[in-house]
Order: C-alpha cells, then structure tokens, then sequence
C-alpha cells in the first residue's frame, strides 16, 4: 500500500520569500508522484508531476520538486512567491501496484502575504 | 475543449433525502473518478470507472453511496438516506485511460450541505 504525508497543515510566507512545502511518501514499489493546486472553490489543477528520469520536475508557475529515492520525498519549491500563490497544495502519489489509482496527502495551505 | 464540469455546484439537503450529484467529464476519458473532500482531511477515493464498469467499489464509505455510469461518459454518484457526516465537497475527476499514470483532470466539485 502507498501513503503520503504533508507534513505541514499551513505555511505562512511573505510575498516574494522562497518556499518550500514537503512531502513523504511511503511505497515498495516505483512511485509516479504529482503536486496539485487547488485555488479557492476550484477543483485541482496539475502542478508537476515525475515519472522518470531526471529528479528535478519544473512546473507551471514557477514551481518546481525534486524527487528524492533515499529520503523518499517530493518537496515543492518556489524561489519568489506571489500573493496569486495562495492556494491549497496537494501531494500524491501512485504505483502500479494500486492500479494506478492516486492516493493524495492532506494538504498544505500556502498563505502568502503582503 | 471543455473541462470536467459538475452539477450542482452546491447542494443543501436535510437528513434522511437522497441526492444525486452529477460528472460530465472530458470528451473520450475512458477513467472516471470519485472522491470526497472534507475540510483538513485531503481527499477521499470513493469510486473509479473505466468505460461503464466499476472495478473497485471498495473506498465507498457505505452502502447508502452508489455510482454509475453510463455511456462511458456521464457519471451520477447518489447518496441514499443522507446524514450529515457526508456533509462534503464532493469531486470528479477523468483521465484519459486507467492503468497509466496519467494526470487527472478535476472538476469544480459539489459542495453538498447536510442539515
């Protein structure tokens, strides 16, 4: 079975400031691995995703992660965030062995202010 | 092209109705998807189609939850005798075939409201 963990429920950044929310899963097997952004009263929109290959997956709007096998994470950066970035962000993961079927984390709360 | 759509956009019920919420999703997604949404909980999987078939029923919370599809396209997720633990936003998402890791393409969501 796969899981995923969001380490953080809410992070607060000021305008312009890197970030970095986290992400852990736990598989036995290859992992394919997504971040999701869900704007207010929006359904979720694709971020970035890694399959294969380089460990180093940009984004849309300026986001990129970077996959770690050892550590067995997939944190998300931005070097300079804009108040538009506010958002939930959503981590998941899934595996051939699940069918392919997504399990998600709970969540961060990016909140960026002014 | 048009996106998943989801109708209604809220929906405010008492205890004990049935409701029926609605997918439209992407023009030719074979995958179809269910999850349940509750505040600070992430996202629930409900249900999974590919074409009109169900293979795995196994994340619906109770037998008063029911999905079906029809025509490979339209999707209706319908909650018998609701209570207000079901209380939710509840999201559809499509994909163009299951068994791959392809994206999922999310919908807006219904907001159901369980009084």
């Amino acid at each position: 079975a796969q899981s995923v963990t969001q380490l953080d429920s809410q992070v607060p950044v000021f305008e312009e400031a890197p970030v970095e929310l986290r992400c852990n899963y736990s598989s036995s097997v290859s992992v394919y691995l997504f971040w999701y952004v869900q704007y207010p009263n929006q359904g979720l929109q694709l971020l970035l995703k890694y399959l294969s290959g380089s460990t180093l997956v940009k984004g849309i709007n300026g986001f990129e992660a970077e996959f770690n096998k050892s550590q067995t994470s997939f944190h998300l950066r931005k070097p300079s965030v804009h108040i538009s970035d506010t958002a939930e962000y959503f981590c998941a993961v899934s595996t051939s062995g699940g069918s392919y079927i997504p399990t998600f984390g709970r969540g961060t709360s990016l909140i960026v202010h002014p | 092209g048009a996106g998943v759509s989801q109708s209604p956009s809220n929906k405010v019920t008492e205890k004990g109705k049935d409701v029926e919420l609605r997918c439209d999703p992407i023009s030719g997604h074979t995958a179809l998807y269910w999850y349940r949404q509750s505040l600070g909980q992430g996202l629930e999987f409900l249900i999974y189609f590919q074409g009109n078939s169900a293979p795995d029923k196994s994340g619906l919370p109770s037998d008063r939850f029911s999905a079906e599809r029809t025509g490979g396209s339209v999707s209706t997720l319908t909650i018998q005798r609701t209570q207000q633990e079901d209380s939710a936003v509840y999201l559809c998402a499509s994909s163009p075939r299951q068994g791959t890791y392809n994206e999922q393409f999310f919908g807006p969501g219904t907001r159901l409201t369980v009084l």
